[in-house]
């Protein structure tokens, strides 16, 4: 069974860093992409990168490039989300899933992992 | 950058249709998918490729396009349809992810 899990709910204070992870079972991780979607309090789903294990290529929405590092690790299925200097307005659900990208860039998520809430204040 | 616009709210009556849509300039040539979302869940993939169904999503849930609207339609609404929906798809070169705004659909 394919399966995302995240790792807990953080609560940090700004300008701390912090890197989130997003294990993956059940399937070949390295023949899939991991992307990232924030969910700010009450809102919609921002989408912010997107890494492919297997050669660790990596794309940022224009929104996040610059604000957060995507990696992923092949020797432990596992795929992450960091920061370097947190902010408040970084407090947001943020969830990982697994993508599938079709020729020509198409890209879905097909499994989600269960969202990890950061929590950013002073 | 590129956008996906979705109403903000639909409200049905059980065992009614209802249509939500998602409208972008590259949807006549990128395919769109679409997400239920439940509070305090993750969202779940119910439409991919513009009118696929996963495994295990109901039929009465469907999708289609027309041009630069794709529309997801709930026939026989229940009340377990209560959710937000959210599309998705990429802008025309293939380059970026892009949601939609999302939808509350209400079952009344």
């Amino acid at each position: 069974e394919e399966q995302l899990v995240q790792s807990g709910a953080e609560v940090k204070k700004p300008g701390e860093s912090l890197k989130i992870s997003c294990k993956g079972s059940g399937y070949t991780f390295t023949s899939y992409w991991i992307g990232w979607v924030r969910q700010m309090p009450g809102k919609g789903l921002e989408w912010m990168g997107i890494i492919y294990p297997g050669d660790s290529d990596t794309r940022y929405s224009p929104s996040f490039q610059g604000q957060v590092t995507i990696s992923a690790d092949k020797s432990t299925s596992t795929a992450y989300l960091q920061w370097s200097s947190l902010k408040a307005s970084d407090t947001a659900m943020y969830y990982c899933a697994r993508g599938y990208c079709g020729s020509g860039g198409n890209c879905y998520f097909d499994y989600w992992g269960q969202g990890t809430l950061v929590t950013v204040s002073s | 950058s590129y956008e996906l616009t979705q109403p903000p709210s639909v409200s049905v009556s059980p065992g009614q249709t209802a249509r939500i849509t998602c409208s972008g300039d590259a949807l006549p040539k990128q395919y769109a998918y679409w997400y239920q979302q439940k509070p305090g869940q993750a969202p779940i993939l119910v439409i991919y490729k513009d009118s696929e169904r996963p495994s295990g999503i109901p039929e009465r849930l469907s999708g289609s396009s027309s041009g630069t609207r794709i529309t997801l339609t709930i026939s026989g609404v229940q009340a377990e349809d209560e959710a937000d929906y959210y599309c998705q798809s990429v802008d025309g070169s293939g380059s970026f992810v892009v949601f939609g705004g999302g939808t509350k659909l209400t079952v009344l």
